[in-house]
């Protein structure tokens, strides 16, 4: 079956400017996770989402980023006037997690970010 | 806050040999300790994962172990091939619904032919 995808696979954009990255979660999936990850870096948490409950964002680095997920599926990080130190890979995942416990992510492919 | 620190950042075997990753955890309350593997340009996938009333687990080459006294658990991949070659994130979570998965920093493991 379809995984998680993420649009765009690559964005390039110069500084100052905002960029919006998609994720497709897999159907049916109530959690799903936005990290960012340098290069040659570590998975740096950014925001969680599950089900109805409020996200949690301990992890955005600032309040030029933002998500948010619509109807419980899709989602959308949002980073306003972006800055050079914002480049990186910015993945996604979804997870079956239920208040059962915790399930494994399934993360979509990425999407490189550059900033000019 | 929670902290997961792994080690060694990079690590070179031999093929045929065994490798092993570590990491430690900070939050007592842990309980849940997945294994993610990354390929270049993909993302990580689960590989294997192991909850605390267990001490350890085994899927073919690849086994985990885990010390909650001592807040470590470790990777261990024998008679290691070509395709282990990649990176290796460990990571902690308390299973619960509320809580968010916390990743070590990665291992670049390289398998030499």
């Amino acid at each position: 079956g379809a995984g998680v995808s993420q649009s765009p696979s690559n964005k390039v954009t110069e500084k100052g400017k905002d960029v919006e990255l998609r994720c497709d979660p897999i159907s049916g999936h109530t959690a799903l996770y936005w990290y960012r990850q340098s290069l040659g870096q570590g998975l740096e948490f950014l925001i969680y989402f599950q089900g109805n409950s409020a996200p949690d964002k301990s992890g955005l680095p600032s309040d030029r980023f933002s998500a948010e997920r619509t109807g419980g599926s899709v989602s959308t990080l949002t980073i306003q006037r972006t800055q050079q130190e914002d480049s990186a890979v910015y993945l996604c995942a979804s997870s079956p997690r239920t208040s059962g416990g915790v399930h494994e992510q399934f993360f979509g492919p990425g999407t490189r970010l550059t900033v000019l | 806050g929670e902290n997961v620190e792994q080690h060694p950042s990079t690590l070179s075997v031999q093929e045929g040999d065994s490798a092993v990753i570590k990491c430690t955890y900070s939050d007592s309350a842990s309980n849940y300790f997945p294994w993610y593997k990354q390929e270049l340009g993909k993302g990580p996938q689960l590989i294997i994962d192991i909850r605390s009333n267990v001490g350890e687990k085994k899927d073919q080459r690849i086994a985990v172990t885990l010390n909650k006294t001592a807040k470590h658990f470790s990777l261990h991949i024998t008679e290691t091939q070509p395709e282990d070659s990649a990176v290796y994130f460990c990571a902690a979570s308390k299973d619960s619904s509320a809580s968010k998965i916390i990743f070590g920093s990665g291992t670049r493991l390289s398998i030499r032919p």
